[in-house]
């Protein structure tokens, strides 16, 4: 069965310091990965997506990820964090060519940039 | 934003009662979702629907049920709230199954006391 693990719950970092936060994924057929950002008493909204093609996939706000197949994961990084990135970010998985409108969801990963 | 209503976004009702949350999309898009979000599990899918009159079920799907009468409109239904429903739902639309982006609405607290 196919799941998607967020290796971190919370991750504190500085402002204008490197951020990476971890996302590992099991599936025995090819996925399509997601990154979603979650701003408090809000919905999510989609940072990044990796379909094929390049590994290195570069979405809003700064941010950009990984698409490793040899180490099933999809680390998203970003060089520079603000204050405003501030939130809870959730990494997801779904199968190519799936028959269920199923979107996996990792458990999240709250992001605290501190001045 | 994605056109993507909610209704209510707040509600607090009691054990045993019915509850329904609307969700309504201007997008025109095929698939429709709810997901329920709770603290240490992410977002879990309860029910989606592939058109009208067309819905499936999801990981969680005990205690809820779906209707899907037009294209722009999907409902949540709780037959019988419990407290262990108490969550915050989300409304999804996509117009993939797979591939395409998931847009999200801004969310339905729901409080089952």
């Amino acid at each position: 069965a196919q799941s998607v693990t967020q290796l971190d719950s919370q991750v504190p970092v500085f402002e204008e310091a490197p951020v990476e936060l971890r996302c590992n994924y099991s599936s025995s057929v090819s996925v399509y990965l997601f990154w979603y950002v979650q701003y408090p008493n809000q919905g999510l909204q989609l940072l990044l997506k990796y379909l094929s093609g390049s590994t290195l996939v570069k979405g809003i706000n700064g941010f950009e990820a990984e698409f490793n197949k040899s180490q099933t994961s999809f680390h998203l990084r970003k060089p520079s964090v603000h204050i405003s990135d501030t939130a809870e970010y959730f990494c997801a998985a779904s199968n190519y060519g799936g028959s269920q409108g199923n979107l996996i969801f990792g458990k999240g990963t709250k992001l605290s940039v501190k001045p | 934003d994605a056109g993507i209503t909610q209704s209510p976004r707040h509600k607090v009702t009691e054990t045993g009662t019915p509850v329904t949350l609307r969700c309504h999309q201007t997008e025109n898009h095929r698939y429709m979702y709810w997901y329920r979000q709770d603290p240490g599990h992410g977002l879990r899918l309860i029910h989606y629907s592939y058109g009208v009159k067309d819905t499936d079920k999801g990981e969680v799907s005990d205690g809820y049920s779906v209707s899907r009468s037009k294209t722009e409109d999907f409902l949540l239904t709780l037959e019988s709230a419990t407290s262990s429903q108490t969550s915050v739902y989300f409304c999804a639309i996509s117009d993939s199954l797979s591939g395409n982006t998931i847009y999200f609405g801004e969310g339905s607290w729901l409080t089952v006391v």
